[in-house]
């Protein structure tokens, strides 16, 4: 079955470290993005590739970075710098750059500080 | 950028109560969709919208393209335990370069 992988599912990190979230899909999907969602919050769009090899900031990409080195791939490295990295990460990707039939989520990985 | 104002925040019902929500904006929508968020999962695509006056059902759930197309309606008949979850309205514009913009979300609870 075709789909969008998101690992780990949880993640704990130290104050300080670099930590990288994976997502994979096999949907043969062009486009890819990254969104964080906080408590009781909705969707903030942190980068978006549209096309291998490139990739765009999103509204909120201060202290992340990213990297599409291959269609099916689409990791996020959330950095030392970003302050406040607690929160659950969404992965998606669409067929075609504009999203218009929508965008399939993965099942998230929830980042907590310790 | 573009915002999408979602509304309400949150519902408590009964269970076998109707829901409706809305999202509106100011700006023209050419595509509206509506996703479903469980607990600790990713958003769910329920019904897509691509013409203004647009009226779809996929089983209990009815959304609607308004006429302005600056807003769009998710109705829930019959509402039922599993309905439970954050609903998202999201709306693609030429304005925000073709990309989708998502609503703040709609959480619904359910009591049996």
């Amino acid at each position: 079955d075709g789909g969008i992988t998101q690992s780990p599912k949880y993640l704990f990190r130290k104050e300080g470290q670099n930590v990288t979230l994976s997502c994979e899909q096999n949907l043969n999907h062009d486009a890819m993005y990254w969104y964080r969602q906080d408590p009781g919050q909705g969707l903030r769009l942190i980068y978006y590739s549209q096309i291998v090899n490139d990739f765009q900031k999103g509204d909120i990409a201060e202290g992340y970075s990213v990297s599409r080195e291959k269609k099916e791939s689409f990791p996020l490295t959330v950095t030392s710098a970003q302050k406040n990295p607690t929160a659950f990460y969404l992965c998606a990707s669409s067929i075609e750059p504009t999203g218009s039939y929508g965008y399939t989520f993965g099942s998230g990985t929830r980042l907590t500080v310790v | 950028g573009q915002q999408l104002n979602q509304s309400p925040q949150s519902m408590f019902i009964q269970e076998g109560e109707d829901v409706s929500m809305n999202c509106t904006s100011s700006s023209i929508f050419n595509t509206w969709l509506w996703y479903k968020q469980e607990p600790g999962e990713g958003p769910v695509l329920l019904i897509a919208l691509y013409k203004a006056g647009e009226l779809t059902s996929n089983g209990r759930l009815t959304a609607q393209f308004g006429i302005t197309r600056k807003d769009s309606f998710l109705n829930i008949s019959a509402s039922i335990p599993s309905d439970v979850g954050i609903y998202f309205c999201a709306g693609q514009s030429v304005n925000a370069g073709n990309m989708l913009t998502f609503g703040g979300g709609t959480r619904l609870m359910v009591k049996p």
